[in-house]
């Protein structure tokens, strides 16, 4: 059973608008949370975290909105640019377990 | 059970040792994964194989090495272990390069 789930499988956003990409998760233990973005053949590299105490963490263009009683993860990136068109993966830990999402395909359009 | 299997799930073993982590992709999916969990440095890209072959490459050590075999299952063999070597390793499997991705649930290796 998927712990993590990110629904969308794509996105398409107008550079200079916002993305907003989604993720759900199950367990309430989870306590971190984090962004990852994957270029094709390549690996994924660490955008952002929040810890489960917090609601908001921000870095620049990017910002991470953790709603616990919905236990629903956002990222937002603003304003969006071609660059960000990559994949994007939510990951949670508890303890010393990562559950992963599957992934959501951001495409930017210049 | 999110359909790719990895066992074992947890290993321990001593510096310079060798080790083989294995990985069975969900099913109909070519294409598989490995990456290197650590506290300092992150998800690391190791190796991708499509199919049985090698599809792309990232920080993997010439200790280590991998391979995917006809029923695409896959093994990760780590050689000459160091006390750094002790990390999670996952793998991925996915049917593209874009959509899809499923990880498994890790093995965690410890180096003593």
């Amino acid at each position: 059973d998927q712990q993590v789930k990110q629904n969308s499988p794509s996105l398409s956003v107008q550079e200079g608008r916002i993305s907003i990409l989604n993720c759900d998760y199950t367990n309430s233990m989870f306590d971190y949370f984090l962004w990852y973005k994957k270029y094709p053949a390549e690996g994924p590299t660490f955008l952002i975290s929040i810890s489960s105490i917090k609601d908001k963490n921000e870095d620049g263009r990017f910002t991470v909105f953790l709603n616990k009683s919905a236990k629903h993860l956002s990222l937002h990136i603003v304003p969006s640019q071609p660059g960000d068109s990559a994949v994007y993966f939510c990951a949670a830990i508890t303890g010393n377990q990562f559950y992963f999402g599957t992934g959501t395909s951001l495409t930017v359009i210049p | 059970d999110s359909g790719v299997t990895q066992t074992p799930k947890h290993l321990i073993t001593a510096t310079g040792q060798r080790v083989t982590l294995r990985c069975s992709p969900r099913s109909g999916d070519l294409s598989v994964y490995w990456y290197q969990q650590s506290l300092d440095q992150g998800l690391q890209f190791l190796i991708q194989y499509y199919n049985g072959e090698e599809r792309a490459k990232g920080n993997i050590l010439e200790r280590f090495s991998a391979q995917q075999f006809p029923d695409l299952h896959s093994e990760l063999n780590l050689s000459s272990l160091e006390l750094g070597d002790s990390a999670l390793y996952f793998c991925a499997s996915t049917t593209g390069d874009n959509y899809g991705y499923t990880f498994g649930s890790g093995t965690r290796l410890t180096v003593v």
